[in-house]
């Protein structure tokens, strides 16, 4: 089973400053890696497939970076609206399952 | 476009079966996506229950498989979720949500749209 750890737990920063957060995998993913943003109270949104590729209608400030075991999302300058908190994901293929990091929590410092 | 949406009992005895559908509207259940059910304990991140495919075929976590069946109705498009034998610990936001391939390599697929999540309590 393939574990994904998150990093920070939690992230403070300012509204404008440069967000960047790390998810790291057991072992290879090759670059089958999903980040999802969820707000309170509210369902996740799929930000960023296949490590680095933006879902429909997602800015352009988010961007993901990596392969293998270590991957990056950048939002490069926060905007109100994203202090959230973020979660890594990625699907074993034998057998099928999928798995969730911890989640990392960006807040208003 | 496809929108989800979770309905169930909001509470349920220990030792008894939770029961959820979640109704698929704007598209088809039998379109080339898995169907998936994930939970969030209060305060907590995601957990990934099981999924499945219109054509019957299903994937569960292995931490949950004994106890978890997933189950769809073409006719009424919508698919299901059934967990028995559940414990305080089961006390969750449960979301449905659709998995989609974004082409090219076999792996290359996420959950692009989710229902809105029912809370459901286990207690006496």
């Amino acid at each position: 089973e393939i574990v994904l750890t998150q990093s920070p737990a939690t992230l403070s920063l300012s509204p404008g400053e440069r967000a960047t957060l790390s998810c790291r995998a057991s072992q290879s993913v090759s670059s089958y890696l999903a980040w999802y943003q969820q707000k309170p109270g509210q369902a996740p949104r799929l930000l960023i497939y296949d490590a680095s590729n933006r879902a429909t209608g997602i800015p352009a400030r988010f961007s993901g970076s990596g392969s293998g075991t270590d991957f990056t999302l950048t939002i490069s300058s926060l905007e109100p609206e994203d202090f959230a908190v973020y979660y890594c994901q990625q699907r074993s293929n034998w057998p099928r399952t999928w798995t969730f990091g911890q989640g990392t929590k960006v807040e208003i410092k | 476009q496809v929108q989800l949406q979770e309905s169930g009992p909001g509470l349920v005895k220990p030792s008894g079966t939770l029961s959820l559908t979640c109704a698929v509207s704007g598209g088809s259940i039998s379109s080339s996506n898995w169907w998936s059910w994930v939970r969030q304990p209060p305060g907590k991140g995601l957990e990934w229950i099981g999924e499945i495919y219109h054509s019957g075929s299903t994937n569960y976590n292995p931490s949950l498989k004994s106890r978890v069946t997933i189950s769809v109705d073409k006719s009424k498009n919508q698919f299901s979720l059934k967990l028995s034998s559940v414990t305080a610990a089961d006390t969750a936001v449960y979301y449905c949500a659709r998995v989609t391939w974004f082409g090219e390599l076999p792996l290359n697929d996420a959950f692009d749209i989710w229902g809105q999540g029912t809370m459901v309590t286990v207690s006496s």
